[in-house]
């Protein structure tokens, strides 16, 4: 258990649907990062928040929004499905400066 | 801007070294070194500071010249489990990772 939690784990939904996956951070650490990973492809940087705030934005689609709340857990919702969104999405956290500790991802497949 | 990593790919024989290396064009604050087995995420190896230092994880430690922008992974004596994808990332001044496109590494028996 590397600390940082995701749910659920594998999600099936047809194109067109909207859905929201959680993330909650290792105890202690304000960054939380979410990645896209297609199918043997490298991590694409999505969205960066830190303590609450937006830090930083990578690719992300119009169609994608996240949040983190006060208790520091964090939401990315992804709408209007495509089969293109298909893939594994993570989590990860990391304090002021230091190593990224990744959840165990939410393999989406879109059908 | 992505940091280039070299080889693509290895194949080793369980017991030889291999050495990974990741470049940037741009001045770097740290480079970041990972480790991801298929299907499984991505798992902290080292960070490296500016400043050249070196350092180590059981058999596998690494380098970072920071006058030539560059980062080096060293794999000694592969294990079975060495095997994956390793991902380098460098941090500019912002706190932001980018990453590389990732090296395949495979151990043969």
């Amino acid at each position: 258990d590397s600390g940082v939690t995701q749910t659920p784990k594998h999600l099936i939904t047809a194109t067109g649907q909207r859905v929201t996956l959680r993330c909650s951070p290792r105890s202690g650490d304000l960054s939380v990062y979410w990645y896209q990973q297609s199918l043997d492809q490298g991590l694409q940087f999505l969205i960066q928040y830190y303590n609450g705030e937006e830090r930083a934005k990578g690719n992300i689609l119009e169609r994608f929004s996240a949040q983190q709340f006060p208790d520091l857990h964090s939401e990315l919702n992804l709408s209007s499905l495509e089969l293109g969104d298909s893939a594994l999405y993570f989590c990860a956290s990391s304090p002021q400066s230091g190593g990224y500790t990744f959840g165990s991802g939410t393999r989406l497949t879109v059908v | 801007q992505q940091p280039v990593q070299s080889p693509q790919a290895v194949i080793l024989r369980e017991g030889e070294d291999a050495v990974i290396n990741c470049s940037s064009s741009k001045a770097l604050y740290s480079v970041h070194w990972y480790r991801q087995k298929h299907g499984e995420a991505p798992v902290f190896l080292m960070i490296l500071l500016k400043g050249g230092e070196q350092k180590g994880h059981e058999k596998i430690s690494a380098s970072f010249n920071e006058k030539k922008q560059q980062s080096s992974l060293y794999l000694t004596a592969s294990q079975l489990s060495y095997s994956g994808t390793y991902f380098c990332g460098t941090e500019l001044s912002n706190y932001q990772l980018i990453w590389g496109a990732g090296t395949k590494l495979i151990i043969k028996p």
